[in-house]
């Protein structure tokens, strides 16, 4: 299993700003993952961190919107830019510590919600 | 794309009565199949997994069956109790598409009355 830890645990930002979220890790993982669950939605992932390589993003997310770092084997952020009142979710680290190939499970932090006014 | 379709909730029961959330999947590969729960105020956890078909996932009285036939990895409980009380998702894994990323169904509301 893996500890995570995020910060902030919310926050409320004015429309335009950006946020930076931080997401660290008890042990070294590979893999780091970062997930957007909007309000009464499910989870959707916005894109893979690993570290030492740019960050992969899903469609209808962008590296301008969401800019991502990966400096070292224990620790993440992703940065909300420019922000809309439709960026109000929560934001959701996890990170994959199975060492089998192709069965992944993945631990999720407890998330960082934020509003947009 | 793969994709996990959950019963539509909320689902409310009283304490003791048995429970269903029903979880079908697309996928082109042969994936792994996981229910997550979050419970009020708190992050994701894993509650179980099976990673290939026939392969029964259990943990905290709760049971899911990987059924390759039907696509199907419903979550059973018997005998639910108030602290079961949170929303659950079924999600997958699919190894046919390399990534180790999960796609998750859209959460089921369970709410249990004493």
């Amino acid at each position: 299993s893996a500890v995570i830890s995020q910060k902030p645990s919310r926050d409320i930002c004015q429309r335009g700003t950006s946020l930076t979220i931080q997401c660290q890790v008890d042990s070294q993982v590979t893999m780091m993952f970062w997930y957007r669950q909007q309000p009464g939605q499910s989870l959707t992932l916005i894109a893979t961190a690993n570290q030492g390589s740019e960050a992969t993003y899903e469609s209808g997310f962008v590296i301008d919107k969401f800019p991502i770092s990966r400096p070292n084997l224990t620790f993440s952020t992703l940065t909300v830019s420019n922000m809309s009142p439709e960026d109000s979710s929560i934001y959701l680290c996890s990170v994959d510590t199975s060492g089998r190939a192709g069965v992944n499970e993945q631990f999720f932090g407890p998330g960082t919600r934020l509003t947009v006014l | 794309g793969d994709s996990v379709t959950q019963m539509e909730g909320p689902v409310t029961l009283s304490e003791e009565a048995f429970l269903t959330i029903n979880c079908t999947y697309t996928a082109t590969g042969y994936p792994s199949l996981f229910w997550y729960v979050q419970y009020p105020g708190e992050g994701l956890q894993l509650l179980l997994k099976a990673t290939k078909a026939d392969d029964k996932g259990s943990n905290k009285g709760f049971e899911a069956t990987y059924r390759k036939e039907t696509t199907s990895f419903h979550l059973e409980k018997g005998s639910v109790q108030v602290s079961d009380s949170a929303v659950y998702f079924c999600a997958l894994s699919d190894r046919g598409q390399g990534a180790q990323k999960l796609v998750f169904g859209q959460g089921t509301r369970l709410t249990i009355n004493p």
